[in-house]
């Protein structure tokens, strides 16, 4: 299927277990990101890719780890789950300059950490 | 820093009424992008509208609107004709205008009911 897609859409883990967020999208777009949205405080960016192999922290980044070894892919890893990162996730990516800078969300992942 | 503020946690408008959304942000840039993502019940993340900070001319989706006052840093959303598929959260953006990866800073969002 074209276009962004998250698995799994529903995650839930115990506190203390590695988790992690699969990201795909079918663009070849260069870059991607990771936000998180909570009540309260909108979407806040987690870390971002310029791309492969190159990434960089976003807004609140602990606890979280990326990597980017193939342009259509940008997972997210939860090394150490705890209950502060129950929230829904989304992945983005963008074309840059090419699509006006416009960023495509994938559908969210909601992950409960108990 | 960015940072963009939505006043309004919550409004209601009646069906085929007109309502108007606000924004306002704070930034030391001078050339930047402005967005208006709905995000329905389904949870996708939905552009309705972007504003690019150097047209002084607001922009126009069908029955969306924005009022864009730079000097202000205000950048408020007009939804005419509401309907009822129009129930959602309203998220503002930001985005600085730069080259390479650009992310976005979100406000808090306004939860928009449309009344039948």
């Amino acid at each position: 299927d074209a276009g962004i897609t998250q698995s799994p859409r529903y995650k839930i883990t115990e506190t203390g277990r590695q988790v992690t967020l699969m990201c795909h999208q079918t663009w070849s777009h260069s870059y991607m990101f990771w936000y998180r949205q909570d009540l309260g405080h909108g979407l806040r960016l987690i870390y971002y890719s310029a791309a492969a192999d190159i990434t960089d922290k976003g807004e609140v980044p602990d606890g979280y780890v990326v990597s980017r070894s193939k342009t259509e892919n940008f997972p997210l890893t939860l090394e150490s789950a705890t209950r502060s990162q129950t929230s829904v996730y989304f992945c983005a990516s963008s074309g840059g300059l090419e699509s006006s800078y416009e960023q495509y969300f994938g559908p969210g992942t909601r992950l409960t950490v108990t | 820093a960015q940072t963009v503020t939505q006043s309004q946690p919550e409004m209601s408008v009646q069906e085929a009424e007109t309502v108007t959304l606000s924004c306002t942000y704070d930034t030391s840039e001078s050339n930047y992008y402005l967005f208006w993502y709905k995000q329905p019940p389904s949870r996708q993340m939905i552009l309705v509208i972007r504003q690019e900070a150097y047209k002084q001319q607001n922009a126009t989706e069908n029955r969306f609107s924005v009022n864009f006052q730079k000097a202000a840093k205000s950048f408020s959303l007009k939804i005419s004709d509401s309907q009822l598929g129009d129930t959602a959260m309203y998220f503002c953006a930001f985005m600085k205008h730069r080259t390479g990866a650009n992310n976005l800073f979100f406000g808090t969002g306004t939860r928009l009911t449309v009344i039948p």
